[in-house]
């Protein structure tokens, strides 16, 4: 069963901390992404990796950074957490060629609260 | 600027009834419609597509129309079961990038 991992379901930061938030493929997908998930916003689309060591912003990249050093590893970094990160982050990956048709694998998640 | 909008925050159906959930889109490069499912606490799965230049996808209970004067899909759930209610997001993908544009989500609640 192919997998998109989170490495942590819940956490809970203080505000100023560096946080991160790791995920793991295992279908060989070219393509991995980082959104958010907020109420009445639906998912909005964080940062995004084409390749190892590529990465391009997405709509919302202000306070994030991210780093793939591993085709199948995507890591999401709160450089400085403020608790209008609060959120559920979700990891997804796609194949570079079926993407558009098949769409992508989400991960479950991670809810993240910073107090 | 909302490029993919689900203006119904909200839909409550009778199970074995018809569930139609409506999706909008600004952008004419989208080539591609996607629907997903997600359940409280889990990742969002993907459910059907269909490509710019089709107007209807049939896959099971499962069929998605699209209207591209109007900018305009949904997706048609026939009959709606209780195991169908959850969070569905519309999504669409721009053409050469990969990125898909999600939609606000509407909430489905099928009642037995």
């Amino acid at each position: 069963d192919v997998k998109v991992t989170q490495s942590s379901r819940y956490l809970v930061k203080r505000t100023g901390e560096k946080v991160f938030l790791e995920c793991v493929q295992d279908m060989d997908h070219e393509n991995m992404f980082w959104y958010r998930q907020d109420p009445g916003l639906g998912l909005r689309l964080i940062y995004f990796s084409y390749d190892v060591k590529m990465k391009e912003k997405g709509d919302i990249p202000e306070g994030y950074s991210v780093s793939r050093e591993k085709k199948e590893r995507f890591s999401l970094i709160l450089e400085s957490a403020s608790t209008n990160q609060t959120s559920m982050y979700l990891c997804a990956s796609s194949s570079a060629w079926t993407g558009e048709l098949y769409g992508y694998t989400f991960g479950s998640g991670t809810r993240l609260t910073v107090v | 600027d909302q490029q993919v909008k689900q203006n119904s925050p909200s839909l409550s159906v009778q199970e074995g009834r018809i569930s139609i959930l409506n999706c909008d889109y600004t952008n004419s490069m989208f080539d591609y419609f996607l629907w997903y499912k997600k359940y409280p606490a889990e990742g969002p799965t993907f459910l059907i597509s269909i490509s710019s230049i089709k107007d209807k996808n049939e896959d099971g209970r499962f069929t998605v129309f699209l209207n591209k004067s109007a900018k305009h899909l949904s997706l048609h759930i026939v009959p709606s079961q209780p195991g169908d209610s959850a969070v569905y997001f519309c999504a669409a993908s721009v053409r050469n990038t990969g990125k898909l544009i999600f939609g606000q989500g509407t909430t489905l609640q099928v009642k037995p």
